[in-house]
């Protein structure tokens, strides 16, 4: 079964401060891979997701992430994080067929210190 | 246009009454989906529409009905809801074939 592992349940970074959040999976094959963020109150916004090709994917306000395939991990990254980038963050798994189902980890909710 | 509107936003219903949540998207998408999240958790999914027929439903109770009258157009009709029911319902869409990628802003539903 798939299962998603998002080990960090807050983590703390200074602003400007790089970023880097833990996102680990268990699945056959290779799954489709896939970041959001939430802020409080609010719907998920998909940061960047991969299907194929590239290890490492670029997505929107900076973000990038990289598929390791030996490691099971996809792990979300930003070289300087701003004050608005504090938000709760979601790692998913999604099979590769035709269910829709895609499994979202925990969460990891990222706190910015000014 | 690449949104998901979601109406309304908060909604506080009685046990013993009937309501709907109501999903738009104008992208063209085929797929539609419910999703429903608890506090402090991950979205948990509920229903999925894929060409206007529902093709997933995770053994959701029959208190939750969903319906899909066009390609744009997604419902959730709420009735004899429970307070454990209370929670943050998502509606998601994309291309047909694909997995969601586009989530609207969610309906904060509380009964009372």
């Amino acid at each position: 079964a798939q299962s998603v592992t998002q080990p960090d349940i807050h983590i703390t970074v200074s602003e400007g401060a790089s970023l880097e959040l833990r996102c680990n999976y268990s699945y056959g094959a290779t799954p489709y891979l896939f970041w959001y963020v939430q802020s409080p109150g609010q719907g998920l916004q998909l940061l960047l997701k991969y299907f194929s090709g590239d290890t490492l994917v670029q997505g929107i306000k900076g973000f990038e992430a990289e598929f390791k395939r030996s490691q099971s991990s996809f792990n979300l990254r930003k070289p300087s994080v701003h004050w608005s980038d504090a938000a709760e963050y979601f790692c998913a798994v999604g099979a590769r067929d035709s269910s829709y189902k895609l499994i979202f980890g925990s969460g990891t909710r990222l706190l910015v210190r000014p | 246009d690449t949104e998901v509107t979601q109406t309304p936003k908060h909604l506080v219903m009685g046990m013993t009454n009937k309501k709907s949540l109501k999903c738009e998207q104008h992208m063209g998408h085929r797929a539609m989906y419910w999703y429903k999240q608890k506090a402090k958790k991950p979205p948990e999914l509920m229903f999925v529409y894929s060409y206007e027929k529902l093709s997933i439903n995770e053994s959701v109770p029959s208190r939750f009905s969903p319906e899909c009258p066009n390609s744009s157009l997604l419902n959730l009709h709420l009735h004899a809801l429970q307070p454990e029911d209370s929670a943050l319902y998502l509606c998601a869409s994309s291309q047909d074939q694909s997995l969601p990628t586009f989530f609207g802003q969610g309906t904060r539903l509380t009964v009372v």
